[in-house]
C-alpha cells in the first residue's frame, strides 16, 4: 500500500498562475482534508471532503477549490497563485471525519510563488 | 484567540532526561486529542491520541485536562531518535475540524 501520495513534490509557480496539486490515497478511507503549513502557524485546514461527493470550507479556504473526484483522489486548485500562497501543503485522509480517527498524511507539496 | 497553543521550545535535553509538553486549548467543546510527530521536511505522523483516562504507550504517556484545557505529553529516557516537533491536535465538532498547533521542537542530545 502506498497509504497517501502527491504530486508534485515541488512546484515553483508565477503569480497569476494556476495549477492543480492532486492526492491519492488507497486506503479506503471515507475523508479527505487539504492542509498548509507555514512556519509559526502550524497546519491549517484549507478544506476537507467528510465522503465521496461532498467537501467543506476549513479555516483558510479562499484562493482555493477542491473536487473530489471519486473516493480515491482528491485535488486541490490554485485558480491565480499569489505569493501568500507559498506554504507547504499536505493531504491528509482518514476513514471518518470524528472521533478518535488517525490523519494519515501525504508526503507534501512544497510550493513557491513568485 | 488561537484553538491550541502550544510552546515552541525549543527544547534540548540529554539522552535518558525526561521531558514534557503541555498544549492548551479554547473550546470546551472540543471532543477528541492526539499528539502527532514531524521529523523535519517531512509529514506528520500519528504518536498517540489522548484519552479522557490519559494512556501510556512504552516510553510515552500522554495526558488529558478537560477542566483546565490542556493536554500534556511526557516522554521518560529519551533517544536520539525522539528529535522531532510534537504537534498537538484537537478535534471540534463544530464544522468537524482538527486544529493544529504550532508544534514543539525537541533535540535529544548525545
Amino acid at each position: 500500500n502506498a497509504g497517501v501520495t502527491q504530486t508534485p513534490k515541488f512546484q515553483v509557480l508565477k503569480t497569476g498562475q494556476s495549477m492543480t496539486l492532486q492526492c491519492a490515497q488507497d486506503m479506503n478511507h471515507n475523508s479527505m482534508y487539504w492542509y498548509r503549513q507555514d512556519p509559526g502557524m502550524g497546519l491549517r485546514l484549507i478544506y476537507y471532503s467528510a465522503s465521496e461527493g461532498t467537501t467543506d470550507k476549513g479555516e483558510v479556504p479562499n484562493g482555493y477549490n477542491v473536487s473530489r473526484l471519486n473516493k480515491r483522489e482528491f485535488s486541490l486548485r490554485l485558480e491565480s497563485a499569489a505569493p501568500s500562497q507559498t506554504s507547504v501543503y499536505f493531504c491528509a485522509s482518514s476513514e471518518a471525519p470524528l472521533g478518535y480517527n488517525e490523519q494519515f498524511f501525504g508526503p507534501g507539496t512544497r510550493l513557491t510563488v513568485l | 484567540r488561537k484553538e491550541v497553543e502550544q510552546d515552541p521550545g525549543p527544547f534540548n535535553v540529554p539522552e535518558g532526561a525526561t521531558v514534557a509538553f503541555n498544549c492548551t486549548y479554547s473550546n470546551s467543546a472540543s471532543q477528541s486529542f492526539f499528539w502527532y510527530r514531524q521529523d523535519c521536511r517531512k509529514e506528520p505522523k500519528l504518536l498517540m491520541s489522548v484519552y479522557s483516562s490519559g494512556n501510556e504507550d512504552g516510553r510515552f504517556t500522554a495526558q488529558l485536562n478537560r477542566a483546565s484545557q490542556y493536554i500534556s505529553l511526557l516522554i521518560r529516557d529519551s533517544k536520539l531518535s525522539d528529535s522531532a516537533t510534537y504537534l498537538c491536535v484537537v478535534n471540534v465538532e463544530r464544522g468537524n475540524q482538527f486544529y493544529f498547533g504550532t508544534g514543539t521542537s525537541l533535540t535529544v542530545i548525545p
